[in-house]
């Protein structure tokens, strides 16, 4: 049973647009999210990440929602650009020291 | 740089013939990790550890195994690999109180 899921396998967007990448989560417990970058034959790259007791965190082009009522993640990026096209992990931590992470979203940015 | 290498990068093996992927980190980290990716499934933990001597189970343990002989070597062993090992690997650490990871390059290991 996954407790993070990215129901959106893939995501196509115009260069200079908004991206949005969404997760959804099961397991209240968890208290620490994180997004990371993915380019082929590479291994994931840190993004951006969000406590549980914040709604928003923010740096440059890219922005984390957390809706804890709701148990869903969102990562926002603007605007677009096409070395943005990868694959994005959301992962979720919980009391202790691992990570669940969700299936992964394709982003394709077209110029 | 800092920066997390693995080893090799590609292997393809028959099932049986135990192998050894190997992981090392130059960030002086004492958390390090192995996952396992699958298509739409993730990344999965298989072991951590905390520290030197100290391994602990991740989410799909069976069939592999772990040693923390060193603070920056972390090898994942397939004593006995079958096909449904077959998974791109990554081998990941980072500092105790920090939760963002360095990830190493991955390893696809191909059993057939």
């Amino acid at each position: 049973d996954q407790q993070v899921k990215q129901n959106s396998p893939s995501l196509s967007v115009q260069e200079g647009r908004i991206s949005i990448l969404n997760c959804d989560y099961t397991n209240s417990m968890f208290d620490y999210f994180l997004w990371y970058k993915k380019y082929p034959a590479e291994g994931p790259t840190f993004l951006i990440s969000i406590s549980s007791i914040k709604d928003k965190n923010e740096d440059g082009r890219f922005t984390v929602f957390l809706n804890k009522s709701a148990k869903h993640l969102s990562l926002h990026i603007v605007p677009s650009q096409p070395g943005d096209s990868a694959v994005y992990f959301c992962a979720a931590k919980k009391e202790g020291n691992m990570l669940t992470f969700g299936g992964g979203t394709r982003l394709m940015v077209k110029p | 740089e800092a920066q997390v290498t693995q080893n090799p990068r590609y292997l393809i093996t028959v099932t049986g013939k135990k192998l050894t992927v190997t992981c090392s980190q130059n960030m002086n980290h004492e958390y390090m990790s192995w996952y396992r990716q699958d298509p739409g499934l993730g990344l999965r933990q298989i072991y951590y550890s905390m520290n030197v001597e100290v391994t602990d189970k991740g989410d799909v343990p069976e069939g592999y195994k772990v040693s923390r002989k060193e603070k920056r070597n972390f090898p994942l062993i397939l004593e006995s690999p079958s096909p449904n090992q077959t998974s791109l690997y990554f081998c990941a650490s980072r500092e105790t109180a920090i939760y963002e990871q360095y990830f190493g390059p991955g390893t696809r290991l191909t059993v057939t």
